[in-house]
């Protein structure tokens, strides 16, 4: 049973336009969310955190909203470049430390 | 080091062998972790560390895994008779105990058992 999930597996964005990737989880005691990117060939690399207190969390061109009461969170980026593509990882845990719960992935293309 | 070191990069092995793969996590790094990844999934938790001491073991899939860290730096995930579903990339990660934010992850370790 997947408690955290991506259901898109796949996404193309046209470089300069908004790219929207989604996750759900299922787990009400998840209180810390993460996205990851992930190169091919590397190890996922940290992108942006949010914590339940919380439902926006900026940073540069990145912005992660959560709503708690549907228990979505979502990652936007605006504008997109083409070296946004990559694989795109959401994971949640109960606290800061401890272990992370990961969705399957989105795979982003942006095209020139 | 600069970030997560894991060797080898890629290990291939056969069915019943016994196999080691090594992390160095990042210089004064506490928190150590390991994770495993199958084709088209994400990471799967295995087991943490925070210093020398296992805080929780609850993902390894059976007593065929076993992880060590005994001087609170380097680590070592050992798989006692491999199988071929064991076949995946072992990726480890490490972060400051308290630290905001991700955790630094490794590149991994990609297994074939054949």
């Amino acid at each position: 049973d997947q408690q955290v999930k991506q259901n898109s597996p796949s996404l193309s964005v046209q470089e300069g336009r908004i790219s929207i990737l989604n996750c759900d989880y299922t787990n009400s005691m998840f209180d810390y969310f993460l996205w990851y990117k992930k190169y091919p060939a590397e190890g996922p690399t940290f992108l942006i955190s949010i914590s339940s207190i919380k439902d926006k969390n900026e940073d540069g061109r990145f912005t992660v909203f959560l709503n708690k009461s549907a228990k979505h969170l979502s990652l936007h980026i605006v504008p997109s470049q083409p070296g946004d593509s990559a694989v795109y990882f959401c994971a949640a845990s109960t606290g800061r430390q401890g272990n992370l719960i990961f969705g399957k992935g989105t795979k982003l293309s942006v095209k020139p | 080091g600069a970030g997560v070191s894991q060797t080898p990069s890629n290990k291939v092995t056969e069915k019943g062998k016994y196999v080691e793969l090594r992390c160095d996590p990042i210089s004064g790094h506490t928190a150590l972790y390991w994770y495993r990844q199958s084709l088209g999934q994400g990471p799967e938790f295995l087991i943490y560390f925070q210093g020398t001491g296992a805080a929780d073991d609850s993902g390894l899939p059976n007593d065929r895994f076993f992880a060590v860290r005994p001087e609170g730096s380097v680590s070592t995930l050992k798989i006692q008779r491999t199988e071929r579903g064991d076949s995946a990339v072992y990726l480890c990660a490490s972060s400051l105990s308290g630290q905001g934010g991700g955790y630094t992850f490794g590149s991994g370790t990609r297994l074939t058992v054949v």
